[in-house]
Formats: structure tokens, C-alpha cells, sequence
């Protein structure tokens, strides 16, 4: 089966704690993309990646960090940095930077 | 000014009913339009592409109208499974911009 898959599924942190998000794909996909939605908002691009070992950021960037060192692969690191930690992570992936892209089904992380 | 907005609902609809949602966007320069589907606490899964000349599958209809800077996404015969948000999404240059999402209620 082909798909997304996002690990794990709920996340409780305390404050001042770094946390990874996971995020793979098998559909041979170059782009990847993380976002954040918050209750009662729309998706907020976090960072995405175009290719292997290249990445930019995106609207909201401050207090989170990504690595691409595999196609299949674009975790998340949400960092002590970051002031309101808490929402919903969706990852995506996508055949190039203008096609459709695919939701993974999300992590919701509570920080406390 | 927002890339991209959306009439936020709530749309509540009898079952069988039509409904139409729109989604308006900023830059002229856009060139690509999808509507995607939003399950309450789900990930948005991909609905349908829109194309300039529009396109159907099945009862859903989706439209693109350049002049006037939107896209519109019409449900025939809607059916309670069809409860959801829809997202509207313009890709401009190298960014995908998405819509907050139109929330639709089917009642049975």
C-alpha cells in the first residue's frame, strides 16, 4: 500500500522539551511539506522540501527544524523555541512542487 | 490581503439538496486549483483538481473563472456522508495557499 504514514498519532510533551515529529512516504514523491492547524484555522506551512538534502521554510518557521537526508523521509522537530507548540501536524508529499499534494493522517501534539 | 478566501459556513443542507461553495484568490498569477475534503479531526484528502475549462466526477462539479479571480465547487444530490469542510487551494509560484475551509452539514 502506498501512502503517507505519521508517527504517532497523539503526543504529550512538557514545556522545554524537543520533540520529533515522523513523516514517510512510499510514493516515490520529491517534495515533501509540513504544516500546523490550529482549531477553527486553515493550514499554516510550516517548512517543505523539494529534493533530498534541500529545504525552505515556510510562513511559520520559528521554533522548528527539518532534515531530508532520505526521499522517503521529512521529520519534524518541534523545539523548545517554539511559543504555542500545541496544534495539529499534518505532513504532505507531492510528485513535484505544483501537483496535488497528500496528507499523512497527522499527529496532534499537546505540549503542557 | 489574504491569497486565498473562503465563505467559512456553516453550510446546512437537506439531504438531496445542491450546494455551491466559493473560494476567491488573490494573485492573477496562480496557476493551479484543487478542492480538498477535511473529516472533523482527519487530514484534508484531495477531491478533485480544477481545470480552466472545469471538469466533473460524478455528482461534483468544480470551475475556474480567471477574469474574476475564483473557483466554485458544486455538490449535486448531496449525501449525509458528505458532511465535512472543504478546502479550497491556489498554488502560486512554488507555494500552496489554503483556503480556511467551508464547513458543510448534510441533515438527513
Amino acid at each position: 500500500d502506498g501512502g503517507i504514514t505519521q508517527s504517532p498519532k497523539y503526543l504529550f510533551r512538557k514545556e522545554g522539551q524537543n520533540v520529533t515529529l515522523s513523516c514517510e512516504q512510499n510514493l516515490n514523491h520529491d517534495a515533501m511539506y509540513w504544516y500546523r492547524q490550529d482549531p477553527g484555522q486553515g493550514l499554516r506551512l510550516i517548512y517543505y522540501s523539494q529534493i533530498v538534502n534541500d529545504f525552505q521554510k515556510g510562513d511559520i518557521a520559528e521554533g522548528y527544524s527539518v532534515s531530508r537526508e532520505k526521499k522517503e523521509s521529512f521529520p519534524l522537530t518541534v523545539t523548545s523555541a517554539q511559543k504555542n507548540p500545541t496544534a495539529f501536524y499534518l505532513c504532505a508529499s507531492s510528485r513535484g512542487i505544483w501537483n496535488e499534494q497528500y496528507f499523512g493522517p497527522g499527529t496532534r501534539l499537546t505540549v503542557t | 490581503r489574504k491569497e486565498v478566501e473562503q465563505d467559512p459556513g456553516p453550510f446546512n443542507v437537506p439531504e438531496g439538496a445542491t450546494v455551491a461553495f466559493n473560494c476567491t484568490y488573490s494573485n492573477s498569477a496562480s496557476q493551479s486549483f484543487f478542492w480538498y475534503r477535511q473529516d472533523c479531526r482527519k487530514e484534508p484528502k484531495l477531491l478533485m483538481s480544477v481545470y480552466s475549462s472545469g471538469n466533473e466526477d460524478g455528482r461534483f462539479t468544480a470551475q475556474l473563472n480567471r477574469a474574476s479571480q475564483y473557483i466554485s465547487l458544486l455538490i449535486r444530490d448531496s449525501k449525509l456522508s458528505e458532511s465535512a469542510t472543504y478546502l479550497c487551494v491556489v498554488v502560486t509560484g512554488n507555494q500552496f495557499y489554503f483556503g480556511t475551509g467551508t464547513s458543510l452539514t448534510v441533515i438527513p
